[in-house]
């Protein structure tokens, strides 16, 4: 159980081109995800927070108008990475609450590798 | 001063060594304490979970927190080369709703 999928997993893109990152829990209800960056040999570093059917709070420093989070059910979230560029190159994350499991126990997507050329 | 401090390694140990890996933090008012395991170019998994202070053993696994030092320990017994992965710290609770994370520590397991 507490199974989290992303897709895709790998994705390349032109800068200037906008990206889509999905995130599902596949076994569970998620009212809340995160999203995390995470760059080589470094830690995760939290990007927002959303709960379902509403906006997403971002930590400070994360552009929200360029990282566009959909949070539309108990069980997908997605992350749009708007007018990308090499910078925004790196390891992206999701990450689920399980109702069910109480409000600590968190589970991690597999992750997505973007490549901006 | 950091909310959640670990020692990044790397750390090398032969297979069947016991390894110990350790966290300190800086608010009292945590109270959920959890170690992940992150294969390279994967997400973190969750190891152990534990509430408050003491032992929780799972297997090889063995999770320690001791909240009047602030400490918190994973201890892997007969380590083994697929144990080889960066291991992070977690902890969370007070007035905030996020888990924080610690560097992680990269351990190696030769065999």
């Amino acid at each position: 159980g507490a199974v989290v999928s992303q897709h895709p997993s790998r994705v390349i893109c032109k800068s200037g081109t906008s990206v889509k990152i999905e995130c599902r829990s596949l076994d569970f209800q998620a009212t809340t995800m995160f999203w995390y960056r995470q760059f080589p040999k470094q830690s995760l570093m939290l990007m927002a927070t959303s709960n379902e059917g509403s906006k997403a709070t971002y930590e400070q420093g994360v552009e929200k108008d360029k990282f566009l989070i959909n949070h539309a059910s108990l069980t997908l979230s997605t992350l749009t990475v708007t007018s990308a560029h090499p910078e925004d190159s790196s390891f992206y994350i999701c990450s689920a609450r399980d109702l069910g499991r109480g409000l600590s126990e968190q589970y991690f997507g597999p992750g997505t590798r973007l490549t901006v050329t | 001063q950091k909310e959640v401090e670990q020692d990044p390694g790397p750390l090398s140990v032969p297979e069947g060594a016991i390894v110990s890996l350790n966290c300190t933090y800086s608010n009292s008012a945590f109270q959920y304490f959890m170690w992940y395991r992150q294969y390279s170019r994967k997400g973190p998994e969750l190891l152990m979970y534990t509430y408050s202070s003491g032992n929780k053993e799972d297997g090889r696994f063995t999770a320690q927190v001791d909240k009047s030092s602030k400490y918190i320990s994973l201890f892997i017994r007969d380590s083994q080369p697929s144990d080889s992965a960066t291991y992070l710290c977690a902890v969370y609770g007070g007035a905030t709703n996020k888990l924080i994370f610690g560097t992680g520590t990269l351990l190696a397991v030769q065999p």
